[in-house]
């Protein structure tokens, strides 16, 4: 069946540090990609998202690699910091015809270490 | 940016009771949606709010257990009826047309509910 995974449910991670967190998609129909953060009491904050024809997009010290031949997104945080601390989703959406239809992974817990 | 927002923020009800939950953007946006977030889990989605007309509800949820309205552009509500222990969850809504012409969806702070 479809899903969207996580490798790893908890990451931690030293401040300063660089992370990577990774998720695995089985629908190759996806074109559409989000990675959310949510801290906790809170609801999922929209970090970066990338489309099936880019391979990687850049936001301010976050990284999203897509590559379609593995089914694999990945997020890279770089220096790391207390702040980053939250559960990461990453969620698809299939085509284009199914608008607004998120399929969530199940989430990655960051921890950062002082 | 566009603020979304959603009451209350968090209640406790008894068992056989229903909730309503209002979310509120500040903004007109094209689509609304509501999700589940069960304690510990990811989110899972309800049903799209769609104005005018009769939401559309994802398998395993109903509209008698969550009905659910869109009277405008940047409001619509979801009531959890005849609640169990079992509906305890978070409830997030969440918008997308904030950013043309791209489908991104913003959240709520979304609604923690605790059924006993």
């Amino acid at each position: 069946g479809e899903s969207v995974g996580l490798h790893l449910p908890t990451l931690s991670v030293q401040e300063g540090d660089n992370s990577i967190i990774n998720c695995a998609y089985s629908n190759s129909a996806s074109d559409y990609f989000i990675w959310y953060k949510q801290e906790s009491g809170k609801g999922p904050q929209f970090i970066i998202d990338i489309r099936s024809n880019m391979d990687k997009r850049q936001g301010q010290r976050v990284t999203v690699l897509l590559n379609k031949t593995v089914k694999h997104l990945s997020l890279q945080i770089a220096a790391t910091q207390p702040g980053d601390s939250a559960v990461y989703f990453c969620a698809e959406i299939h085509g284009s015809g199914n608008t607004g239809k998120l399929i969530f992974g199940q989430g990655t817990t960051l921890q950062v270490k002082p | 940016s566009a603020v979304i927002s959603q009451k209350p923020s968090r209640d406790i009800c008894q068992r056989g009771t229903s909730l309503t939950i209002q979310c509120q953007v500040d903004s007109q946006v094209t689509m609304m949606f509501w999700y589940r977030q069960q304690p510990g889990q990811s989110l899972t989605l309800i049903a799209t709010a769609n104005q005018g007309s009769e939401a559309t509800y994802e398998s395993g949820f109903v509209i008698d257990k969550f009905p659910i309205s869109r009277p405008n552009l940047t409001f619509s509500t979801l009531t959890v009826s005849n609640m169990s222990p079992e509906d305890s969850s978070i409830y997030l809504c969440s918008v997308e047309g904030l950013d043309s012409p791209t489908d991104t969806q913003y959240f709520g702070p979304g609604t923690r509910l605790t059924v006993l």
